[in-house]
């Protein structure tokens, strides 16, 4: 059985600090996705990362795959309450169905004001 | 362009009921897939399916569970004979094409007395 397991699974933090949730696996994945969630409401994918040591920013988020594809990490500079969510990473099986997805186990982020 | 419409966004059944889940993709898309997020766990695939067909069911449990996307109308997730253990949020999700980008709707929470 194929596992993503996400640390930490809750984090509190001020705003304006940063912060990094990570997701691991002993599996290998052909490409890793990252999605928030808000109560109640349906993921939203943030990015996809495809090749090893690939590194993506959106805006204050740096995503990482490792080389070896089996994990990857989220960072967060200078957090705000915006961000407050579920983070999921997934990966996507190889040699399976696209968008066959297994899911981490999520860490919840609440920045306080 | 409406996203991924799920309905009803709340059902409660007794056991032994029937429970019937609607997803209608966003316009365009071909490709819808069932998810369903038990408590305390992450999101776990279901099925995956093509307009009329099941393409990959390898995560639909053996007994009880159907799904079908007819040429007309939305995608159906069906439950039988419902059990206590059946209560989870279900999301679908659709894509335009296999190796694109996944919306998900924001789910149907289901929860068996």
């Amino acid at each position: 059985t194929q596992l993503l397991k996400q640390s930490p699974q809750f984090l509190s933090i001020q705003e304006g600090e940063n912060l990094t949730v990570y997701c691991n696996s002993s599996s290998v994945f052909s490409s890793l996705q990252w999605y928030r969630q808000e109560p109640g409401e349906g993921p939203v994918l943030l990015v996809t990362v495809v090749t090893g040591g690939e590194v993506k920013k959106l805006k204050r988020l740096t995503f990482q795959f490792g080389d070896a594809r089996k994990d990857s990490s989220l960072h967060i500079t200078a957090a705000q309450p915006g961000d407050t969510g579920l983070y999921l990473c997934a990966g996507e099986v190889q040699g399976g169905a696209t968008n066959k997805l297994i899911f981490g186990t999520g860490t919840l982020l609440a920045v306080q004001p | 362009n409406a996203g991924v419409m799920q309905n009803p966004r709340h059902l409660v059944r007794r056991r032994g009921q029937e429970a019937r889940l609607r997803c209608s993709p966003m316009k365009g898309h071909s490709h819808v897939y069932w998810y369903r997020q038990l408590p305390e766990e992450g999101l776990k695939f279901m099925v995956y399916l093509q307009k009329e067909n099941i393409i990959d069911e390898s995560g639909m449990p053996k007994e009880r569970f159907s799904a079908e996307f007819p040429k007309e109308g939305p995608s159906i997730l069906r439950i039988q004979q419902v059990v206590r253990g059946d209560s989870a949020a279900y999301f679908c999700a659709s894509s335009r094409q296999l190796n694109e980008k996944l919306f998900f709707g924001s789910g149907t929470q289901l929860s068996v007395l």
